[in-house]
């Protein structure tokens, strides 16, 4: 079946640092792949998504590029604030799946 | 426009007994889903309500119902409690069974 696999964290960085999430999936054929964010209390936010191979999903600085040659969906932040620390999960969608399958997180710490 | 909302935000119970959770989706969203989500971890899918039907459900017991009704609000009920139960459920709506979720803010149960 379809699954995710996340970088472990917690990840602590200072701020204006560079940051990088690995993400890689397993999964038939194209799946659509997502970047969700969860702040402390808070439900998911999606952040980024990409649908097709090659593909580049961006938001707020954050970016992550589909790779199927590697089924990786890495993401990327040149340079973090302390309003990033949150929970970032990779997640994935099968094709005509209705269900999100997601990997268990990286939690995020950015220090001033 | 309104987003996904959630109620109760926090609820104890005892196991053995039955809990109600209701989401209300975000407006012109039709199609609700609900997940588990244990400490830690990254949410798991129960099911799906495409038009006040069951449309996909994941690995859960049948103690584990919902129902979805005709403005598309939807209930998770959850039977016989167990410590295990003990977890975030997250509700998302979308426009239709494969399209983008939105997410709600969740419900935090403990079972003690």
């Amino acid at each position: 079946g379809d699954s995710v696999t996340q970088m472990e964290g917690p990840v602590t960085l200072s701020e204006e640092a560079f940051l990088t999430i690995n993400c890689t999936y397993t999964a038939t054929g194209y799946p659509s792949l997502f970047w969700y964010v969860q702040y402390p209390g808070e439900g998911l936010q999606l952040l980024l998504k990409a649908t097709k191979a090659d593909d580049k999903g961006s938001n707020k600085g954050f970016e992550a590029t589909y790779r199927k040659e590697t089924t990786s969906f890495h993401l990327e932040k040149g340079s973090v604030q302390v309003s990033d620390s949150a929970v970032y999960f990779c997640a994935l969608r099968g094709i005509g799946n209705e269900k999100l399958t997601f990997g268990t997180g990286t939690r995020l710490t950015i220090i001033p | 426009e309104t987003g996904v909302t959630q109620s109760p935000t926090h609820l104890i119970k005892t196991r053995g007994q039955q809990v109600t959770l209701r989401c209300s989706s975000q407006s012109g969203h039709n199609t609700v889903s609900w997940y588990q989500q244990a400490l830690g971890q990254g949410p798991q899918f129960i099911f799906q309500y495409y038009r006040e039907e069951e449309n996909g459900r994941g690995n859960f017991p049948p103690r584990f119902s919902g129902l979805q009704f005709p403005n598309y609000s939807s209930e998770l009920n959850v039977n016989a409690l167990e410590l295990d139960d003990s977890a975030l459920y997250l509700c998302a709506s979308s426009l239709a069974s494969t399209y983008e979720q939105y997410f709600g803010p969740g419900t935090r149960l403990t079972v003690t």
